[in-house]
């Protein structure tokens, strides 16, 4: 069973840039989440997407955005890059939602703004 | 206030000892959940362990079982017979209903390297 695939591994764009991650979740799954990683702030939660609706939302500014679609293969856009948008941003699947789910991850999307 | 505090940053075990890795939350939610993820240098976090808070008995999986104190609002990993293979970061993160909405929160880490 392929695992939770996400392209571009690796990316470098530059301020004021818009950009587009791509998750696909493993087969099956319906819950998309998205995390960013950074030294200082560790690893926060954006956004979760369940059957197409996003369900839940992390502290994070408008730029940041997402979507899922039928297929539940899930996209990140953050638009006008700032540096401190530099991260490694992951996500993770799950069959559903809830406090008892377990989510599996990919290998993230490294995101380097210039 | 963190919700999940990790106080190890770094941790130095030797090859086939156990190690345990400090955990602890804060809720005031009945229901939630408590997890456990490593993380090598390539980045994908791996799912290792799951303790739900109804549970009566500690998780375990494999090598790796969690030493879970309700009233103490604790949830150590403990990693058996350590492997070269298991250096990595180790986050403990926990899930709870947030205003209907199940938020994850994830500790700050702790880096364990093992010895031969």
């Amino acid at each position: 069973k392929a695992g939770v695939t996400q392209t571009p591994r690796y990316l470098i764009k530059t301020r004021g840039q818009q950009v587009t991650l791509s998750c696909s979740p493993i087969s099956g799954h319906r819950s998309v989440s998205w995390y960013q990683q950074t030294p200082g702030q560790g690893l926060q939660f954006l956004f979760e997407y369940f059957s197409e609706t996003q369900r839940n939302k992390g502290n994070f500014p408008g730029r940041f955005s997402g979507r899922q679609f039928s297929n539940s293969r899930s996209e990140m856009n953050v638009s006008t890059l700032e540096l401190g948008d530099s991260a490694l941003y992951l996500c993770a699947s799950s069959t559903q939602t809830g406090y008892d789910t377990e989510a599996f991850f990919g290998q993230g999307t490294r995101l380097t703004v210039v | 206030a963190q919700k999940i505090t990790q106080t190890q940053p770094g941790m130095f075990v030797q090859e086939k000892e156990a190690v345990t890795l400090d955990c602890t939350y804060d809720t005031s939610d009945p229901s939630y959940g408590l997890f456990w993820y490593k993380q090598p240098s390539s980045g994908e976090m791996i799912f290792l362990i799951y303790q739900g808070s109804y549970d009566q008995q500690n998780a375990t999986e494999g090598r790796y079982s969690l030493n879970f104190q309700k009233a103490r609002k604790s949830a150590n990993l403990v990693i058996s017979a350590s492997q070269l293979g298991d250096s990595a970061m180790y986050f403990c993160a926990m899930r709870e209903v947030s205003g209907g909405s199940y938020i994850p929160t994830f500790g700050r880490g702790t880096s364990l390297i093992v010895h031969p």
